[in-house]
C-alpha cells in the first residue's frame, strides 16, 4: 500500500513564527503535492513538484514556500505564520502520469496559528 | 482548468437505505478516483476508474464511469453509520488533479 506520512498531526504555533511541515512518500512516487482544506473552500493547492529540486506554485502559494531534497520528501514552510494561515494541510503524491494516475495523501496536520 | 461538480451537497438517511451520489464534468478525464474523508483525517482512497463504462464494486459500494469518461457515480447499498463522511471525486488532468467540493453524508443508527 501507498504511504504518505506527515510527520505532524497537530500544531499551535505563534503569529510571525516559522513553520515546517514535513512529508514523506515510501512508493517511489516522482509527484508531490501540499493543499489546504477549509471549509466551504474544499481542497486548494499550494504548492506542486514534479521532481527532485523542482517545484511549481499552484492556486495559493502566497505567504508558502516548499522544498524537494530528496524524492521522498516535500516540506512546506510557512516562512512567517498568520492567523489566516490555520488551516488542515494534506500532503499527497502521485506517479508520473499515465491511465490510472492515482493520487494519494497523508493524514493531514492540523495547524492552528494565534 | 477543468472542474468538477458534486451532488448533492449534503445528504442525511437512515441505516439501511440505498443511495447514489454524483460527480460531473463537461471535460474529459484520463481517470477518476473517489476518496472517502473522515473529520479531522485525509482523504482515503476507495477506487479509480480509467475505462469509459468502468464499474467496480467494493462491498456495498458500485461505482462508475460514465462512458465519456466526464462523469461518475457512487451507489451505496444498504448505508451503515460508519459510511458517514464526506465524500470527494477527483479528476486526472496530466500530472494534476482537479478535485470536487464533495458530498457530505450523514447516515443515522
Amino acid at each position: 500500500d501507498v504511504k504518505v506520512t506527515q510527520s505532524s498531526r497537530y500544531l499551535v504555533k505563534r503569529t510571525g513564527e516559522k513553520v515546517f511541515l514535513e512529508c514523506v512518500q515510501d512508493m517511489d512516487h516522482e509527484n508531490m503535492f501540499w493543499y489546504r482544506q477549509d471549509p466551504g473552500l474544499g481542497l486548494r493547492l499550494i504548492y506542486f513538484s514534479y521532481d527532485v529540486k523542482m517545484k511549481e506554485k499552484g492556486d495559493i502559494p502566497e505567504g508558502y514556500s516548499v522544498s524537494r531534497e530528496k524524492k521522498e520528501r516535500f516540506s512546506l514552510i510557512l516562512e512567517s505564520a498568520s492567523t489566516n494561515q490555520t488551516s488542515m494541510y494534506l500532503c499527497a503524491s502521485s506517479l508520473w502520469g499515465g491511465a490510472g494516475n492515482t493520487i494519494y495523501f497523508g493524514e493531514g496536520s492540523w495547524l492552528t496559528v494565534v | 482548468t477543468q472542474l468538477l461538480e458534486q451532488s448533492p451537497q449534503f445528504l442525511s438517511i437512515q441505516e439501511g437505505e440505498n443511495l447514489t451520489v454524483y460527480c460531473n464534468s463537461s471535460s474529459v478525464f484520463s481517470s477518476l478516483q473517489w476518496y472517502r474523508q473522515e473529520p479531522g483525517e485525509g482523504p482515503v482512497l476507495l477506487v479509480t476508474v480509467v475505462t469509459g463504462g468502468e464499474v467496480k464494486k467494493l462491498k456495498r459500494l458500485t461505482f462508475q464511469f460514465g462512458d465519456a469518461r466526464k462523469d461518475s457515480s457512487l451507489h451505496i447499498t444498504a448505508a451503515q453509520p460508519g459510511d458517514t463522511g464526506l465524500y470527494l471525486c477527483a479528476g486526472a488532468e496530466g500530472q494534476n488533479f482537479v478535485f470536487g467540493p464533495g458530498t457530505r453524508l450523514s447516515v443515522l443508527p
